[in-house]
């Protein structure tokens, strides 16, 4: 059964805090994503990454960067957290190495950070 | 830029009818696009896939139907159930991004 595991359900960290989300997929896939997820706006992409220690940014990657030193494993890092950061954050991956081979975006079951 | 539109944004039905949920994306070009199940407070689960080329797909009570050339997709839900309420959302793939469509609430009564 293909698996994408996040490090934590539910995380509260400080504000000014660094915090770190692990992301780890068992599937081989090359493509990473992750995303925010806030009431409204629906799910916006921060970074994704298509190979081992490439990346590149989404459409909100502020105050955000990212790791992948291994092709399993995505991390996010949000430098010097803030409160505007709570969110549902969501791992993601899909195999292909091009768009137009793109399989199934699977997920993991997201992590809840609430910044106080 | 690519924008994509999910109507209704919430959906009520009494068990057993078959209902059809609606996807729209402004840019055709498009490689592939999905839909998805959130149940609350979880992630999403992939319900479908269809790529650029395929018009649709099914698995078990579910059909998904792409028009790419007037930006449409559906998602035929066969004989209802309780446990089909969730939020569906769909979402496009194009130069290595997908967009998400916002979703539709869907309640189904016993």
């Amino acid at each position: 059964d293909v698996k994408v595991t996040q490090s934590s359900r539910y995380l509260v960290k400080r504000t000014g805090e660094k915090v770190f989300l692990e992301c780890v997929q068992d599937m081989d896939h090359e493509n990473m994503f992750w995303y925010r997820q806030d009431p409204g706006l629906g799910l916006r992409l921060i970074y994704f990454s298509y190979d081992v220690k490439m990346k590149e940014k989404g459409d909100i990657p502020e105050g955000y960067s990212v790791s992948r030193e291994k092709k399993e494993r995505f991390s996010l890092i949000l430098e010097s957290a803030s409160t505007n950061q709570t969110s549902m954050y969501l791992c993601a991956s899909t195999s292909g190495g091009t768009e137009d081979s793109y399989n199934e975006q699977f997920f993991g079951p997201g992590t809840r950070l609430t910044v106080l | 830029k690519q924008e994509v539109t999910q109507i209704p944004a919430a959906l009520s039905v009494p068990e057993g009818e078959n209902l059809v949920l609606n996807c729209s994306f402004t840019d055709s070009a498009i490689y592939n696009l999905q839909w998805f199940r959130q149940d609350p407070g979880k992630g999403l689960t992939s319900l479908l896939l269809i790529q650029s080329s395929q018009r649709e797909q099914t698995s078990g009570r579910l059909n998904a139907s792409l028009d790419k050339s007037s930006g449409r997709s559906t998602l035929y839900i066969a004989a209802s159930q309780p446990g089909d309420s969730a939020t569906y959302l769909c979402a496009v793939l194009g130069a290595y991004k997908y967009i998400f469509g916002t979703g539709t609430r869907l309640k189904v009564l016993a």
